[in-house]
Protein backbone atom coordinates (compact mmCIF):
# COMPACT_ATOMS: atom_id res chain seq x y z
CA UNK A 1 0.00 0.00 0.00
CA UNK A 2 1.31 3.29 -0.75
CA UNK A 3 1.82 5.47 1.59
CA UNK A 4 0.72 8.74 -0.34
CA UNK A 5 -1.51 8.33 -3.16
CA UNK A 6 -2.37 10.93 -5.54
CA UNK A 7 -4.17 10.13 -8.86
CA UNK A 8 -1.49 10.99 -11.30
CA UNK A 9 -3.97 12.97 -14.00
CA UNK A 10 -3.46 14.68 -15.95
CA UNK A 11 -6.45 16.41 -14.57
CA UNK A 12 -7.43 19.29 -17.42
CA UNK A 13 -9.65 22.40 -16.82
CA UNK A 14 -10.34 25.38 -19.03
CA UNK A 15 -8.62 28.78 -17.75
CA UNK A 16 -10.89 30.18 -14.89
CA UNK A 17 -12.49 27.02 -13.15
CA UNK A 18 -11.70 25.60 -10.63
CA UNK A 19 -8.88 23.17 -10.07
CA UNK A 20 -9.39 20.12 -7.35
CA UNK A 21 -6.92 17.72 -6.49
CA UNK A 22 -6.82 15.18 -3.44
CA UNK A 23 -4.50 12.97 -1.73
CA UNK A 24 -4.86 10.31 0.74
CA UNK A 25 -2.45 9.44 3.25
CA UNK A 26 -1.98 5.85 5.13
CA UNK A 27 -0.33 7.15 8.50
CA UNK A 28 -2.68 8.40 11.18
CA UNK A 29 -0.27 9.76 13.06
CA UNK A 30 0.93 12.24 10.00
CA UNK A 31 0.90 15.78 12.09
CA UNK A 32 1.38 18.51 8.79
CA UNK A 33 0.81 18.08 5.33
CA UNK A 34 2.46 20.29 2.13
CA UNK A 35 1.59 20.75 -1.54
CA UNK A 36 4.06 21.48 -3.78
CA UNK A 37 4.41 22.62 -7.38
CA UNK A 38 6.79 21.30 -10.12
CA UNK A 39 6.90 22.67 -13.34
CA UNK A 40 8.45 20.36 -15.78
CA UNK A 41 12.05 20.31 -15.48
CA UNK A 42 12.20 22.09 -12.30
CA UNK A 43 12.41 21.67 -8.64
CA UNK A 44 9.84 21.27 -6.70
CA UNK A 45 8.35 24.57 -4.65
CA UNK A 46 6.07 24.83 -1.50
CA UNK A 47 2.69 26.37 -2.17
CA UNK A 48 1.14 25.58 1.04
CA UNK A 49 1.23 23.61 4.25
CA UNK A 50 -1.67 22.69 6.65
CA UNK A 51 -1.74 20.98 9.54
CA UNK A 52 -5.60 21.55 11.18
CA UNK A 53 -8.20 19.94 10.18
CA UNK A 54 -10.36 22.32 7.75
CA UNK A 55 -9.58 24.87 5.09
CA UNK A 56 -6.65 26.88 4.79
CA UNK A 57 -6.53 29.76 2.27
CA UNK A 58 -3.71 31.45 0.33
CA UNK A 59 -4.73 33.81 -2.43
CA UNK A 60 -6.06 31.29 -4.84
CA UNK A 61 -5.20 28.45 -3.10
CA UNK A 62 -7.17 26.46 -0.48
CA UNK A 63 -6.19 23.55 1.54
CA UNK A 64 -8.67 21.37 2.82
CA UNK A 65 -7.53 18.69 5.55
CA UNK A 66 -9.93 15.70 7.24
CA UNK A 67 -7.59 13.89 9.50
CA UNK A 68 -10.45 11.39 9.87
CA UNK A 69 -10.98 10.79 6.81
CA UNK A 70 -6.81 10.96 6.28
CA UNK A 71 -7.45 13.20 3.52
CA UNK A 72 -5.64 16.30 1.82
CA UNK A 73 -6.97 18.37 -0.89
CA UNK A 74 -6.04 21.60 -2.95
CA UNK A 75 -8.34 23.95 -4.99
CA UNK A 76 -7.21 26.13 -6.73
CA UNK A 77 -9.91 28.93 -7.96
CA UNK A 78 -9.53 30.89 -11.25
CA UNK A 79 -6.89 28.64 -12.88
CA UNK A 80 -4.32 29.84 -15.00
CA UNK A 81 -2.20 28.41 -17.78
CA UNK A 82 0.79 29.52 -15.55
CA UNK A 83 -0.82 26.94 -13.10
CA UNK A 84 -0.24 24.06 -15.42
CA UNK A 85 2.65 21.86 -13.84
CA UNK A 86 2.59 18.59 -11.53
CA UNK A 87 1.37 18.71 -8.03
CA UNK A 88 2.92 17.07 -4.56
CA UNK A 89 1.24 16.04 -1.79
CA UNK A 90 3.64 15.45 1.22
CA UNK A 91 3.43 14.16 4.55
CA UNK A 92 5.47 14.63 7.34
CA UNK A 93 6.50 10.78 8.39
CA UNK A 94 4.54 10.43 11.88
CA UNK A 95 5.54 12.03 14.99
CA UNK A 96 8.94 12.42 12.96
CA UNK A 97 10.34 15.75 13.39
CA UNK A 98 13.61 15.02 11.03
CA UNK A 99 11.63 16.58 8.12
CA UNK A 100 11.37 13.69 6.28
CA UNK A 101 8.75 13.77 3.82
CA UNK A 102 7.03 11.41 1.69
CA UNK A 103 5.58 12.34 -1.00
CA UNK A 104 2.89 11.18 -3.37
CA UNK A 105 3.61 10.65 -7.08
CA UNK A 106 2.01 14.18 -8.03
CA UNK A 107 -0.79 15.36 -10.19
CA UNK A 108 -0.67 16.61 -13.52
CA UNK A 109 -2.56 19.56 -14.06
CA UNK A 110 -2.98 21.36 -17.51
CA UNK A 111 -4.80 24.49 -17.34
CA UNK A 112 -6.11 25.57 -21.14
CA UNK A 113 -6.56 29.08 -22.70
CA UNK B 1 22.01 34.39 -5.13
CA UNK B 2 20.94 30.99 -5.41
CA UNK B 3 20.04 29.43 -2.09
CA UNK B 4 20.46 25.82 -2.74
CA UNK B 5 23.02 24.89 -5.60
CA UNK B 6 23.76 21.65 -6.83
CA UNK B 7 26.93 20.53 -9.17
CA UNK B 8 26.98 18.82 -11.53
CA UNK B 9 23.54 19.35 -13.34
CA UNK B 10 23.71 17.14 -15.97
CA UNK B 11 25.64 13.04 -15.62
CA UNK B 12 26.19 11.24 -18.28
CA UNK B 13 28.51 8.20 -17.90
CA UNK B 14 29.10 4.52 -18.57
CA UNK B 15 27.60 1.61 -16.37
CA UNK B 16 29.84 0.47 -13.31
CA UNK B 17 31.93 4.17 -12.84
CA UNK B 18 31.71 6.13 -9.79
CA UNK B 19 30.76 10.13 -9.93
CA UNK B 20 29.65 12.57 -6.95
CA UNK B 21 26.81 15.09 -6.89
CA UNK B 22 27.88 18.54 -4.78
CA UNK B 23 25.34 20.28 -2.96
CA UNK B 24 25.47 23.89 -1.00
CA UNK B 25 22.85 25.75 0.58
CA UNK B 26 23.57 29.75 2.31
CA UNK B 27 19.91 29.96 3.89
CA UNK B 28 21.39 28.87 7.21
CA UNK B 29 19.46 25.88 7.66
CA UNK B 30 21.02 23.12 9.95
CA UNK B 31 19.00 20.00 7.74
CA UNK B 32 19.94 19.03 4.60
CA UNK B 33 18.46 15.95 2.04
CA UNK B 34 19.18 14.02 -0.57
CA UNK B 35 15.70 12.98 -2.58
CA UNK B 36 15.80 10.62 -6.14
CA UNK B 37 13.18 11.56 -8.74
CA UNK B 38 12.52 8.34 -11.22
CA UNK B 39 11.59 8.92 -14.28
CA UNK B 40 7.65 8.40 -12.95
CA UNK B 41 8.12 11.93 -11.29
CA UNK B 42 8.39 9.64 -7.92
CA UNK B 43 10.23 11.94 -5.28
CA UNK B 44 11.46 9.68 -2.88
CA UNK B 45 14.19 10.83 0.38
CA UNK B 46 17.38 9.07 0.56
CA UNK B 47 19.38 10.32 3.34
CA UNK B 48 19.55 13.37 5.71
CA UNK B 49 21.81 15.23 7.67
CA UNK B 50 21.04 17.50 10.46
CA UNK B 51 24.07 19.61 11.65
CA UNK B 52 26.63 17.34 9.98
CA UNK B 53 24.56 13.65 11.77
CA UNK B 54 22.92 11.55 9.56
CA UNK B 55 19.44 11.12 11.05
CA UNK B 56 17.70 9.69 7.98
CA UNK B 57 19.45 6.68 6.02
CA UNK B 58 16.41 5.30 4.07
CA UNK B 59 17.09 1.71 2.30
CA UNK B 60 19.58 2.66 -0.62
CA UNK B 61 22.15 0.37 -2.08
CA UNK B 62 25.43 0.90 -0.15
CA UNK B 63 26.57 1.78 -3.51
CA UNK B 64 25.36 5.98 -2.30
CA UNK B 65 27.22 7.18 0.28
CA UNK B 66 26.43 11.33 1.40
CA UNK B 67 28.69 13.18 2.95
CA UNK B 68 28.01 16.57 5.14
CA UNK B 69 31.60 18.30 5.90
CA UNK B 70 29.49 20.67 7.83
CA UNK B 71 25.95 22.10 8.11
CA UNK B 72 26.14 23.96 4.67
CA UNK B 73 27.02 21.32 2.41
CA UNK B 74 26.07 17.53 1.43
CA UNK B 75 27.45 15.46 -0.95
CA UNK B 76 26.95 12.49 -2.54
CA UNK B 77 28.58 9.97 -3.94
CA UNK B 78 28.23 7.03 -6.05
CA UNK B 79 30.11 3.94 -7.07
CA UNK B 80 29.53 1.27 -9.31
CA UNK B 81 26.65 2.72 -11.23
CA UNK B 82 24.03 0.67 -12.64
CA UNK B 83 21.63 1.43 -14.92
CA UNK B 84 18.62 1.53 -12.42
CA UNK B 85 20.51 5.04 -11.14
CA UNK B 86 19.01 6.78 -13.82
CA UNK B 87 17.02 9.69 -11.86
CA UNK B 88 17.09 13.23 -10.94
CA UNK B 89 19.05 14.01 -7.53
CA UNK B 90 17.53 16.53 -5.44
CA UNK B 91 19.51 18.14 -2.86
CA UNK B 92 16.98 20.01 -0.60
CA UNK B 93 17.42 21.90 3.11
CA UNK B 94 15.36 23.04 6.29
CA UNK B 95 15.35 24.14 9.65
CA UNK B 96 14.70 21.36 12.28
CA UNK B 97 13.37 23.93 14.94
CA UNK B 98 10.13 25.17 12.35
CA UNK B 99 7.98 23.18 14.30
CA UNK B 100 4.97 22.36 12.13
CA UNK B 101 6.45 24.17 9.42
CA UNK B 102 9.09 21.45 9.46
CA UNK B 103 8.64 19.78 6.15
CA UNK B 104 8.92 23.21 4.09
CA UNK B 105 12.22 21.96 2.08
CA UNK B 106 13.95 24.82 -0.43
CA UNK B 107 15.06 22.10 -3.32
CA UNK B 108 18.23 22.93 -5.31
CA UNK B 109 18.07 22.64 -8.97
CA UNK B 110 18.38 18.90 -9.41
CA UNK B 111 21.07 16.72 -10.66
CA UNK B 112 19.84 14.46 -13.65
CA UNK B 113 22.07 11.28 -13.86
CA UNK B 114 21.95 9.54 -17.30
CA UNK B 115 23.54 5.48 -16.81
CA UNK B 116 24.55 4.29 -20.31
Amino acid sequence: QKEVEQNSGPLSVPEGAIASLNCTYSDRGSQSFFWYRQYSGKSPELIMFIYSNGDKEDGRFTAQLNKASQYVSLLIRDSQPSDSATYLCAVNAGSSNTGKLIFGQGTTLQVKP
Amino acid sequence: DTAVSQTPKYLVTQMGNDKSIKCEQNLGHDTMYWYKQDSKKFLKIMFSYNNKELIINETVPNRFSPKSPDKAHLNLHINSLELGDSAVYFCASTNSYSGPNTGELFFGEGSRLTVL
